[in-house]
């Protein structure tokens, strides 16, 4: 069976501050695919970034970066100078190579100060 | 432009009430997915489907039932609705059987059972 825990439930960063919100999985397959997604507060899950089993360098996109550690079983997403935008619902979700679907995390509220 | 639109952003329906939550995805996807979200329980699977006229419960398939006829509709269908069942609901679409499965989200319906 698959599981993804998010133990945050909720953070707080000062705007232009990094900020690392944790995720760590379980699954028996070889291959997999990690992802994070955010959902601001009008409801919709924006797609940010993601990591397969498989990948040997970290996964990057702008400001956000996955810190994959396979053998801890880990997928913490980075989010780098922090911006009042980035308010919102991050959620961490895993597809294993012998299901179609996703598996999410609970999520982690971040709030971003001014 | 990838589009996943659900019929109503919010909803108000009385207890015993039969509803229907639609979702249209233009992406051409074979796969399509209902979650309900609900805080500190992240977002759980109600039903998905592979193919037209295919489905395949989830977590949590109990009070609910789904249909697919086109492929790009897929249909989650409330019985009976109870109050229990107030929620935010998501309908996604991903492509064929491939990693990294990555989803694509409609905008949400907030179902109210009053």
């Amino acid at each position: 069976a698959q599981k993804i825990t998010q133990t945050q439930p909720g953070m707080f960063v000062q705007e232009k501050e990094a900020v690392t919100l944790d995720c760590t999985y379980d699954t028996s397959d070889q291959s997999y695919g990690l992802f994070w997604y955010k959902q601001p507060s009008s409801g919709e899950m924006i797609f940010l970034i993601y990591q397969g089993s498989y990948d040997e360098q970290n996964a990057t996109e702008g400001r956000y970066s996955l810190n994959f550690q396979k053998a801890r079983k880990s997928a913490n997403l980075v989010i780098s100078a922090s911006q009042l935008g980035d308010s919102a619902m991050y959620f961490c979700a895993l597809a294993s190579g012998s299901a179609r679907q996703l598996t999410f995390g609970s999520g982690t509220q971040l709030t971003v100060l001014p | 432009d990838v589009k996943v639109t659900q019929s109503s952003r919010y909803l108000v329906k009385r207890t015993g009430e039969k509803v229907f939550l639609e979702c249209v995805q233009d992406m051409d996807h074979e796969n399509m997915f209902w979650y309900r979200q609900d805080p500190g329980l992240g977002l759980r699977l109600i039903y998905f489907s592979y193919d037209v006229k295919m489905k395949e419960k989830g977590d949590i398939p109990e009070g609910y039932s789904v249909s697919r006829e086109k492929k790009e509709r897929f249909s989650l269908i409330l019985e009976s609705a109870s109050t229990n069942q107030t929620s935010m609901y998501l309908c996604a679409s991903s492509p064929p059987d491939r990693l990294p499965y990555e989803q694509y989200f409609g905008p949400g319906t907030r179902l109210t059972v009053t």
